[in-house]
């Protein structure tokens, strides 16, 4: 039933560690999105990806590759984790040139 | 760069009384002005949203008013209750992309 999901819900690694976030979505969307939140609260765009196409790329360490591999997942994997990595990875999708984006619940990442 | 400012960073207003968040922006660029509500532990989640071609949008309790010529826009909440009890976040989007750029958030608080 749940339109934008998320593995997983926690993460908890140590620096320098490799680490991958799944996402998935079930709305027949064919756009989406990460983002992160971080200790404030404060929510940036890191990717979007359309149709497979990656179509927004912020200002993002090439530590974090998305990949999707159709247009229902997009997935964030992260390399080399540092401490700075710490906050909460938001999923969204919507359609195409379409004003609402769906969120997912989140993936709270800690690096110790 | 922070591109939509936001005030205040929170919020305490009575059971019954009005909220109101502001925000202001500097890209003309933004062609949709949506306010997303987030939950402790929860995704955010679209509340209500305008085009910069309209000066008011009313949904329930929710009134966006827009000022075009000072890009300023806010968030009223009428008869706020204990529910309401979240951080809002304003937000412009530009482009097909739907690139979302959020405000920095207000933690709003509804006592009884």
């Amino acid at each position: 039933d749940t339109a934008v999901s998320q593995t997983p819900k926690y993460l908890v690694t140590q620096m320098g560690n490799d680490k991958s976030i799944k996402c998935e979505q079930n709305l027949g969307h064919d756009t989406m999105y990460w983002y992160k939140q971080d200790s404030k609260k404060f929510l940036k765009i890191m990717f979007s990806y359309n149709n497979k196409e990656l179509i927004i790329n912020e200002t993002v360490p090439n530590r974090f590759s998305p990949k999707s591999p159709d247009k229902a997942h997009l997935n964030l994997h992260i390399n080399s984790l540092e401490l700075g990595d710490s906050a909460v990875y938001f999923c969204a999708s919507s359609q195409h040139g379409g004003d609402e984006q769906y969120f997912g619940p989140g993936t709270r990442l800690t690096v110790t | 760069q922070q591109q939509v400012k936001q005030s205040p960073q929170s919020l305490i207003v009575q059971k019954g009384g009005i909220s109101i968040i502001n925000c202001a922006y500097e890209n003309t660029a933004f062609d949709y002005f949506p306010w997303y509500q987030q939950f402790p532990g929860k995704g955010p989640a679209l509340l209500i949203a305008i085009r910069p071609d309209v000066s008011e949008k009313k949904e329930g309790r929710f009134t966006i008013s827009f000022n075009k010529s000072a890009k300023q826009f806010s968030l009223h909440i009428m008869d706020s209750q204990p529910g309401d009890s979240a951080t809002y976040f304003c937000a412009g989007v530009t482009g097909t992309a739907s690139k979302l750029t959020f405000g920095t958030g207000t933690r709003l608080q509804v006592t009884l």
